[in-house]
């Protein structure tokens, strides 16, 4: 069965610093991951996807991520993180023979000016 | 072009009643899934459909149901409502039949159950 870990429920980066979201995930066959972000009171909203390819993803807002197919791991990252990145990001697998997508918990982003 | 849409964007229920919610994908998009969120449980998957069948279906009872129309506009319904069911239902679409599509996402549903 696939499942997804965000071992962090939060996690707390000063302005400017490069900030780490960190995912693992658990997939038979190659996954399909992804990382959405959601700010309060509105639905998530798509960051970036590894289908194939390059380890290295990048996506909106200046985010980019790293998948790594031995450590089975997926992090979020951004060089210099800005006080409007607070927010809950969720990072997603779906495998790719199925039609069900499996979210982390989230881990909370507070970035401090 | 217009984002997801889903009405009611809140609703309050009493136990024991049932309640359905509506969503109408962003145009062209032929796959819609349902999601339930919750601070104790995060998001959970309810089920997709994609051409008005159902591809897959998550671990909810069976009180949960969905259906999805030929205009691709989908509804999912509780019935005999309990305090648990209450959260932010989500829904989601995404263009393609294949699996490496991102999704979309609505502002939600959130149900109160009193």
């Amino acid at each position: 069965a696939q499942s997804v870990a965000q071992p962090e429920d939060q996690v707390n980066v000063a302005e400017g610093n490069p900030l780490t979201v960190k995912c693992t995930y658990s997939v038979s066959g190659n996954p399909y991951l992804f990382w959405y972000v959601q700010y309060p009171n509105r639905g998530l909203q798509f960051l970036l996807k590894y289908i194939t390819g390059d380890n290295l993803v990048k996506g909106s807002y200046g985010f980019e991520a790293e998948f790594n197919k031995s450590q089975t791991s997926f992090h979020l990252k951004k060089p210099s993180a800005l006080v409007s990145d607070s927010a809950l990001y969720f990072c997603a697998v779906r495998d790719t023979g199925g039609f069900k997508t499996i979210f982390g918990a989230g881990t909370r982003l507070f970035v401090k000016a | 072009k217009a984002g997801v849409t889903q009405t009611p964007r809140y609703l309050i229920k009493t136990r024991g009643q049932q309640v359905t919610l509506s969503c109408s994908p962003i145009s062209g998009h032929r796959s819609v899934s349902w999601y339930q969120q919750t601070p104790g449980q995060g998001l959970q998957f309810l089920f997709e459909y994609f051409s008005e069948t159902q591809r897959n279906k998550g671990n909810f009872p069976g009180r949960f149901s969905g259906r999805q129309f030929s205009n691709s506009r989908s509804e999912m319904n509780v019935s005999t409502l309990e305090l648990g069911d209450s959260a932010l239902y989500l829904c989601a679409s995404s263009w393609q039949k294949s699996t490496d599509n991102e999704q979309f996402f609505g502002p939600g549903t959130r149900l109160t159950v009193l």
